[in-house]
């Protein structure tokens, strides 16, 4: 069975412009959690969809959105972009909703966005 | 507050030796879950262990064991016989049974060396 795949890999772009990640995660999984890594916060929880509804939602700004396709695959949206966003974008697969402490994830091998 | 702390930003381990990695966390909630990730390089975060608040015995995967002392809060990670392969970035994190999302530490950095 196929990972949770990401595209793209590597992204560069300038401030101001908007950048669309997206992400696909292993046939069958229906919820899909991103994530954003960085060296000074950490790995912080952006928001979480399930059958095309996002579910959850961290403590980020409204520039950063998503959405949820019926064949479950998602993508990520950053709009307007400042140099704080250049992180690494992980996105996590599983088969329910992710709350419920047994619930385990598996996650992309990211999207790494600098931002210039 | 920060709900996982990881006290260890480095360790140095020999190759065939056992290394243990620190976890303490926080939460009043009962019903919890404590995973451990692995991330190498390429930035991939990979599951290896879990355990749950209510396991009555420390959970085990093949070379991955972990130390829960649930009165202490503390989930250490033990890997035995060190491989170089094993070298990576290593997060321990939670998920509370009211939460939704996992809670990660900052992580800490293991170099296996010959």
């Amino acid at each position: 069975k196929a990972g949770v795949t990401q595209t793209p890999r590597y992204l560069i772009k300038t401030r101001g412009q908007q950048v669309t990640l997206s992400c696909s995660p292993i046939s069958g999984h229906r919820s899909v959690s991103w994530y954003q890594q960085t060296p000074g916060q950490g790995l912080q929880f952006l928001f979480e969809y399930f059958s095309e509804t996002q579910r959850n939602k961290g403590n980020f700004p409204g520039r950063f959105s998503g959405r949820q396709f019926s064949n479950s695959r998602s993508e990520m949206n950053v709009s307007t972009l400042e140099l704080g966003d250049s992180a690494l974008y992980l996105c996590a697969s599983s088969v329910g909703l992710a709350g419920g402490h047994r619930n385990e994830q598996f996650f992309g091998p990211g999207t790494r966005l600098t931002v210039l | 507050a920060q709900k996982i702390t990881q006290t260890q930003p480095g360790m140095f381990v020999q190759e065939k030796e056992a290394v243990t990695l620190d976890c303490t966390y926080d939460t009043s909630d009962p019903s919890y879950g404590l995973f451990w990730y692995k991330q190498p390089s390429s930035g991939e975060m990979i599951f290896l262990i879990y355990q749950g608040s209510y396991d009555q015995q420390n959970a085990t995967e093949g070379r991955y064991s972990l130390n829960f002392q649930k009165a202490r809060k503390s989930a250490n990670l033990v890997i035995s016989a060190s491989q170089l392969g094993d070298s990576a970035m290593y997060f321990c994190a939670m998920r509370e049974n009211s939460g939704y999302a996992l809670n990660f530490g900052k992580g800490t950095s293991l170099l296996v060396t010959p």
